[in-house]
């Protein structure tokens, strides 16, 4: 098993609608979470960081449940330019200072 | 300010080549990290600078990948004898973190496109 997995998608996501996805890990010693964006061929850029049970930036929301060792991220009013792939990122500072990522999870947001 | 930046964008290369890929983290940044995403995979960490401390090198796929980083600043990724298999796109990311820290957000650069002929 994955220490960190994501449903691939793709999530098809009408205009305006709201969408909401998740991310399971497997170690409960992980700490940090972090939601990232990737466009296509282009580089990871932090979305959101998490590090108690949950943030909020605008129409995005994360949510961390460590009893079920899932963080969700959910997208409110979703416009076109949100189609990405959202990566999910987690840290255990005890294991050194690396991040390891799910796979992603593909987002389509269409008119 | 300036984000992280990475040289060359792209690079071809025959199998068997050496090759060096640079990366130039966000001034200040104590902790330097090195990825690379392959087609259709998520991102595999390889090696992980911090501050004059040892590099941890646990994610070094092979004795063929090597890296430094010069001043605390400035890092190479050298990949020796490259083999198609090394074909990825190579990320560089910088941090604040320091030793053992929760507060571990992670700035990509751009990547370096590695293509093994």
């Amino acid at each position: 098993r994955k220490e960190v997995e994501q449903d691939p998608g793709p999530f098809n996501v009408p205009e305006g609608a709201t969408v909401a996805f998740n991310c399971t890990y497997s170690n409960s010693a992980s700490q940090s979470f972090f939601w990232y964006r990737q466009d296509c061929r282009k580089e990871p850029k932090l979305l959101m960081s998490v590090y108690s049970s949950g943030n909020e930036d605008g129409r995005f929301t994360a949510q961390l449940n460590r009893a079920s060792q899932y963080i969700s991220l959910l997208i409110r009013d979703s416009k076109l330019s949100d189609s990405a792939t959202y990566l999910c990122a987690v840290n255990r500072p005890a294991a050194g200072n690396k991040l390891t990522f799910g796979g992603g999870t593909r987002v389509l947001v269409k008119p | 300010g300036a984000g992280v930046s990475q040289s060359p964008s792209n690079k071809v290369t025959e199998k068997g080549k050496d090759v060096e890929l640079r990366c130039d983290p966000i001034s200040g940044h104590t902790a330097l990290y090195w990825y690379r995403q392959s087609l259709g995979q998520g991102l595999e960490f390889l090696i992980y600078f911090q501050g004059n401390s040892a590099p941890d090198k646990s994610g070094l796929p092979s004795d063929r990948f090597s890296a430094e980083r010069t001043g605390g600043s400035v890092s190479t990724l050298t990949i020796q004898r490259t083999q198609q298999e090394d074909s990825a796109v190579y990320l560089c990311a910088s941090s604040y973190a320091t030793g053992t820290s929760v507060y571990n957000e992670q700035f990509f650069g751009p990547g370096t496109r590695l293509t093994v002929l």
